[in-house]
């Protein structure tokens, strides 16, 4: 069976630093990309960015380039999301993704991470 | 970058045909893909490339894609459909993109 389990909800103040995961099961984890999902609280879903863990190939979309960094460790089939100075705007829950090749749907999403970022 | 219009809110009594749009730049070109996304859930993928179903969903979901516009179809329309609905493409110049989004609400 397919999976995608994320980790658990986190509070933090602004400036710390953070970092969530996405461990994939079921499945050649080097052989689909994982995505990553922002959504707001009471908004849209937003693409942040996506990498393929076969080659580490990262591309960000604009609106979060630089803002943060995607990695994964294909030996333990684990994405990463990070923050090094988050900011109450980041609070949203975030989604991760898989998919095969470039332009396939996300066809298996994770339960999403609640990040809440408050003084 | 490419943008995706949905209009906000759609409305449709039960066994009724509800469609959603998602409108882009040549649209017809690319491979749509449809989520649905229940409060507190998840989205979950009901259709891809244009007009295929995942398995595990019903025939009632359908997609048409052509010129500027993307339609998802939910024939018969039940009470569970009840949901927000976001099309999703892939962009050369902005990777993936997502629509606004379309809240169905069944009467």
């Amino acid at each position: 069976e397919v999976q995608l389990v994320q980790s658990g909800a986190e509070v933090k103040k602004p400036g710390e630093s953070l970092k969530i995961s996405c461990k994939g099961s079921g499945y050649s984890f080097t052989s689909y990309w994982i995505g990553w999902v922002r959504q707001m609280p009471g908004k849209g879903l937003e693409w942040m960015g996506i990498i393929y863990p076969g080659d580490s190939d990262t591309r960000y979309s604009p609106s979060f380039q630089g803002q943060v960094t995607i990695s994964a460790d294909k030996s333990i089939s684990t994405a990463y999301l990070q923050w090094s100075s988050l900011k109450a705007s980041d609070t949203a829950m975030y989604y991760c993704a898989r998919g095969e090749g470039e332009a396939a749907a996300g066809d298996y999403w994770g339960q999403g991470t609640l990040v809440t970022v408050s003084s | 970058s490419y943008v995706l219009t949905q209009p906000p809110s759609v409305s449709v009594a039960p066994g009724q045909t509800a469609r959603i749009t998602c409108g882009g730049n040549n649209i017809g070109s690319k491979s749509v893909h449809w989520y649905q996304q229940k409060p507190g859930q998840a989205p979950v993928l009901v259709v891809y490339d244009d007009s295929d179903r995942p398995s595990g969903i019903p025939e009632r979901f359908s997609g048409s894609n052509s010129g500027n516009t993307a339609t998802l179809t939910i024939s018969r329309v039940e009470a569970g459909d009840e949901a927000d609905y976001y099309c999703q493409v892939w962009d050369s110049s902005s990777d993936y993109v997502f629509g606004t989004g379309t809240k169905v609400t069944v009467l």
